[in-house]
Formats: structure tokens, sequence, C-alpha cells
């Protein structure tokens, strides 16, 4: 089975660094487009972050220069380390596998469960 | 990088069609005919239902189907069921890499 496993929310004050993590299982992490989705409380869904296959990596305005995506080809682990954290990062964060043709992407069809993440004093 | 364009509700009664709109611009929805939608229940992750504006990944109802007319995009759910109750959300592939969500449509079926 196909599966993506989040790890690593918590509470964490304005200001602080976390890091979330995504395992996956019968999924190769370093072969598939791997992006990071938030979801603030009651609130929509917001694209985060993406790395392509080939280490290239993307952003959201909101995130640029704070938050920087990598991975862990050995542990088939993504990351997603958040720094100078603000009460708006405030979110469940899902990771999810992007389907693409050429570099463009056309979906996200595997979703972890998600990880919370506070950010609060 | 302004999130797409969704009404923030619809409702139909069972067996009914409905259908949600999507407004992009000519650098998101307009250029790339990329639209995927998405199904999440309360408390879930979200599904994907539609992708390349109206292709169905396996296991998905065919009375989910998908559409594109200029810069908005469409999502139709034909003969509704209780359990197709959920928020709905479509997403587009941009300009410089990058991704847009539609704000979210709840659903309700009366």
């Amino acid at each position: 089975e196909v599966q993506l496993v989040e790890s690593g929310g918590g509470l964490v004050q304005p200001g602080g660094s976390l890091r979330v993590s995504c395992v996956g299982s019968g999924i190769t992490v370093s072969s598939n487009y791997m992006s990071w989705v938030r979801q603030a409380p009651g609130k929509g869904l917001e694209w985060v972050s993406v790395i392509y296959s080939g280490g290239s990596t993307y952003y959201a305005d909101s995130v640029k220069g704070r938050f920087t995506i990598s991975r862990d080809n050995s542990k088939n682990t993504l990351y997603l380390q958040m720094n100078s954290l603000r009460a708006e990062d405030t979110a469940v964060y899902y990771c999810a596998r992007a389907r693409h043709d050429y570099g463009v992407i056309h979906a996200f069809d595997i979703w972890g469960q998600g990880t919370m993440v506070t950010v609060s004093s | 990088q302004s999130a797409l364009t969704q009404p923030a509700s619809v409702s139909g009664s069972p067996g009914r069609s409905i259908t949600i709109s999507c407004t992009g611009t000519s650098s998101d929805v307009g250029t790339y005919n990329l639209v995927s939608w998405y199904q999440q229940h309360p408390g879930k992750a979200p599904k994907l239902m539609i992708y390349e504006g109206s292709k169905r990944p396996s296991g998905v109802s065919n009375r989910f189907s998908g559409s594109k007319s200029g810069n908005t995009a469409s999502l139709t759910i034909s003969g509704l069921q209780a359990e197709d109750e959920a928020d709905y959300y479509c997403c587009s592939f941009a300009n410089s890499g990058t991704l847009l969500f539609g704000g979210g449509t709840k659903l309700i079926v009366l």
C-alpha cells in the first residue's frame, strides 16, 4: 500500500523553528515530485512548496525565505524546515505526491494524514 | 499569487446535479488545462477527484466530471448523494512553477 506519513508537528513560539517530516512507504520520495500543502484551522488549502525529482524547489510567496523543503533519500523522507514562524503559519501540514509531465504539475494524487503546527506564545 | 475564485457554498437535492466554478487568470487556469479538483470531508485529507481538467483517477465515480472554458474551470456532480457533502477545492499550475488552490466550496446536499 502506498502511504505518506507526516510527523513533527507541535507547539512553537512566534519566531521559532520547527521541522516536519513525511516518510513514504510503497513510494520512492526521491523519484517523485513531492509537495507540502497546508490548511489553517477552518480555512482552505494553501500550496506551500514543491521539490522536483531533479532537486529544483519552489515556494509560495508567503513562506519564501523562511521555509526550506528537502529530502533524505536514504530515509525515503521529505522535510519542511520552518524558520521565523508566525501565528499565520498555524495549520495542518500535508505532504503530497505531485503528478507531472515535463516539469508541469497537474495534480496531487497521494496525500498524508497531516501534522498540526501551532505557532503561539 | 492570488487564490483561484470559487463560490463559498452550493447546494442541491439528492439525485440532482450541481456545478462548482473555479475562476483564475490567463497566467494559470487560462493557460494550462491542468486544473485538478479535490474532495475533503471534515477531519480528513483531501482526495483527488479530477485531474488535467476532466480526467478521473481510478476508483472515482463517473458522476464527477470536469470542464474548462477560458479562465474558468468547472466541476459537475450528477446524481447527488448524501456522501458527496464535503468541501471541494480546485487547483491549477501557474507560471513560475507555483500552484494555486481555490478558496473552497462547501457542498450541501439538501
